[in-house]
């Protein structure tokens, strides 16, 4: 089983709204990842967890918070969010230093 | 500057036929690699993937070549099928932290013919 969930599969928000992705696995990964993708443009890392402790943060800006309540959940928190954050939101998970299993996604839509 | 390189942002392929991807990289310290598959709006399927230590890995109608003093891998789908339509990512990443960073290519978007 190498199945990542995500929700919700669509989120459309206002600039002032705050809101919350979900993702979660329960292959026992230890790594956990959010990406962000724009059309027709790869993947690009947000956050890496690693044994539930943020170990890498690529510079993303403060209205995009992360947490990891336990091993099997991820969160990222949206506030103040701007219409250009308008993307597909993607969650993977791995054991450590191995291949990166992806979740659908959440379309989010920033007004 | 883009770390791993996709030069062909399309292709287009006849069913039965061999479809080619190929993959650049300019960091000497990647040593694994790998291939996804994408549909619109859905999360990245992983395909295969290959250490530094290999050279080809197959499994089924895949196969990834790796040319390290290159720095180019190619996948290669043999035959075809109009399902294998989708966009394809390589990636990359460097052992040595604690966790897996992985580098993404701009995608090549394959088209099968029936």
């Amino acid at each position: 089983d190498t199945e990542v969930t995500q929700t919700p599969k669509h989120l459309v928000m206002g600039m002032t709204n705050k809101k919350s992705l979900k993702c979660e696995q329960h292959m026992g990964h230890r790594a956990m990842y959010w990406y962000k993708q724009k059309a027709k443009k790869p993947p690009e890392l947000m956050f890496v967890y690693s044994y539930e402790k943020l170990s890498i943060n690529e510079s993303v800006p403060s209205r995009f918070s992360p947490e990891c309540p336990n091993s099997s959940l991820l969160n990222l928190h949206l506030h103040a969010l701007q219409p250009e954050d308008s993307a597909l939101y993607l969650c993977a998970s791995s054991q450590l230093l191995d291949t990166q299993y992806f979740g659908p996604g959440t379309r989010l839509t920033v007004l | 500057d883009q770390q791993v390189k996709q030069n062909s942002p399309s292709l287009s392929v006849q069913e039965g036929r061999i479809s080619i991807l190929n993959c650049d990289y300019t960091n000497s310290m990647f040593d694994y690699f790998l291939w996804y598959k994408k549909y619109p709006a859905e999360g990245p399927t992983f395909l295969i993937s290959i250490s530094s230590i290999k050279d080809k890995n197959e499994d089924g109608r895949f196969t990834v070549f790796l040319n390290k003093s290159a720095k180019h891998l190619s996948l290669h789908i043999v035959p075809s099928q109009p399902g294998d339509s989708a966009v394809y990512f390589c990636a990359a990443s460097a052992y040595g932290g604690a966790t897996n960073k992985l580098i993404f290519g701009t995608g090549t978007l394959l088209a099968v013919q029936p």
